[in-house]
């Protein structure tokens, strides 16, 4: 079975403040997926990267892939109470299967 | 990007009865489709992948019989739980995966289905 951790599971944040979400595995992935869910909705596709090294940036999202494309984080500069959401990041693996992490709540209060 | 739609939305249902749900994917066709659960406060769990023309593959833990999977289209695959129970209330979202684009797939979900089992 193939893990994925993630953390912070909660986080709660003024505006304005920077963050950053981690996933880490001990297996390697074809790719790595970052979505965003509202509650009540399904999840967002926000990025896949999937270079070892590779960064990606998405207005104020820094997405990064690990070297050895068995972790990932996620970067929010100068967080914004519209960037409250369900963070999950998630590993494709064989079949074009996903393996999510557990997720990151993220609340950021005006 | 890609949409996929499912109906119903949300349901409630007697204990014992079947439900169908339905993930269609719109402007696009997808030879595999995915169906995942998640409960409160927690992340998405895969229950099955459905191919398009064959039988689904179910994921360690997940009773075939109990959940039933049909993909009888490129633009349809049906969920439905047989006899279902109390423990089954849960939102089950499914995925569609587009066609590749460079070195991956990209899936695309559905908006979720919320099943309430009285």
């Amino acid at each position: 079975t193939q893990l994925l951790e993630q953390s912070p599971q909660f986080l709660s944040i003024q505006e304005g403040e920077n963050l950053t979400v981690y996933c880490n595995s001990s297996s390697v992935f074809s790719s790595l997926q970052w979505y965003r869910q509202e509650p009540g909705e399904g999840p967002v596709l926000l990025v896949t990267v999937v270079t070892g090294g590779e960064v990606k940036k998405l207005k104020r999202l820094t997405f990064q892939f690990g070297d050895a494309r068995k972790d990932s984080s996620l970067h929010i500069t100068a967080a914004q109470p519209g960037d409250t959401g369900l963070y999950l990041c998630a590993g494709e693996t064989s079949g074009s299967r996903l393996t999510f992490g557990e997720g990151t709540q993220l609340t950021v209060n005006p | 990007g890609a949409v996929v739609s499912q109906h119903p939305s949300w349901v409630i249902c007697k204990s014992g009865t079947s439900v169908k749900i339905e993930c269609r994917s719109l402007d696009f066709q997808a030879t595999t489709m995915f169906w995942y659960r998640q409960f409160p406060k927690q992340s998405l769990m895969l229950m099955a992948t459905s191919n398009e023309g064959s039988k689904a593959t179910y994921e360690q833990g997940v009773e075939k019989d109990k959940f039933l999977i049909n993909h009888a289209s490129l633009t349809l695959s049906t969920l439905t739980v047989t006899s279902a129970h109390p423990e089954d209330s849960s939102f089950y979202i499914c995925s569609a995966r587009e066609g590749r684009t460079g070195a991956f797939f990209t899936q695309y979900f559905g908006p979720g289905t919320r099943l309430l089992v009285l």
